[in-house]
């Protein structure tokens, strides 16, 4: 079975700039997550979508950060513009639905790694 | 709110034992522990649902007191390749999604 697809692995740009980050989740997977992780912390979750609707974005900088699922399937994360602050790994993580452990499971992506200067 | 895992960082002889904790100020629906190396993603080692449903890896399994709010990971005759950061993601309640907030993290290094 195929991971969670994420690009590009790697991406510099300058503050102010803008960039997108892709990802195409588990087939199958309803829920779809997108994390930041800042090195040396934990992953804090910035949108999780059900389908192709938000179901909590409260943690997204909304203002710079923007994030779509039309199809119900790939999703798109994009900053604009990106602040210094922006430098971190961005996972994209999916799971299924239903009961226990199998429907609980989140799988994440490799990550995006951002180095804004 | 993110939950709390202690220790920080722990070092480890290959073959000893090790527990790494974790504890929230919410009620849990679930737990989740993931091990993840530098420059990797997050692999998934186990979940711990409310009412004891559980799945194990490899010499590694948990603990879950649903009261107290805790889970443990036991490291057990530990391999090099148990080294890395261990994090925990806590479920508040499955209504809300199973969001999952994870901890600060805790740094193992298995030395020969």
């Amino acid at each position: 079975e195929a991971g969670v697809a994420q690009s590009p692995r790697y991406k510099i740009i300058e503050k102010r700039q803008s960039v997108a980050f892709w990802c195409n989740p588990i087939s199958g997977h309803a829920t779809l997550y997108w994390y930041q992780q800042i090195l040396g912390q934990g992953p804090k979750l910035l949108i999780q979508f059900q389908n192709n609707g938000v179901v909590d974005d409260s943690q997204l900088p909304k203002d710079r950060f923007s994030a779509e699922r039309l199809k119900g399937v790939d999703s798109t994360l994009k900053i604009q513009p990106a602040k210094l602050e922006d430098s971190a790994v961005y996972l994209c993580a999916s799971r299924t639905t239903g009961t226990g452990v199998s429907g609980n499971t989140i799988y994440f992506g490799e990550g995006s790694w951002l180095t804004v200067v | 709110q993110q939950p709390v895992q202690s220790p920080q960082a722990v070092i480890l002889r290959e073959g000893e034992d090790a527990v790494i904790n974790c504890s929230s100020s919410k009620a849990l629906y679930s737990v989740h522990w993931y091990r993840q190396k530098h420059g990797e993603a997050p692999i998934f080692l186990m979940i711990l649902l409310k009412g004891g449903e559980q799945k194990g890896h490899d010499k590694i399994s948990a603990s879950f007191n649903e009261k107290k709010q805790q889970s443990s990971l036991y490291l057990t005759a530990s391999q090099l390749s148990y080294s890395g950061t261990y994090f925990c993601g806590t479920g508040a309640l499955r209504a809300a999604g199973n969001k999952l907030t994870f901890g600060g993290g805790t740094r193992v290094l298995v030395k020969p």
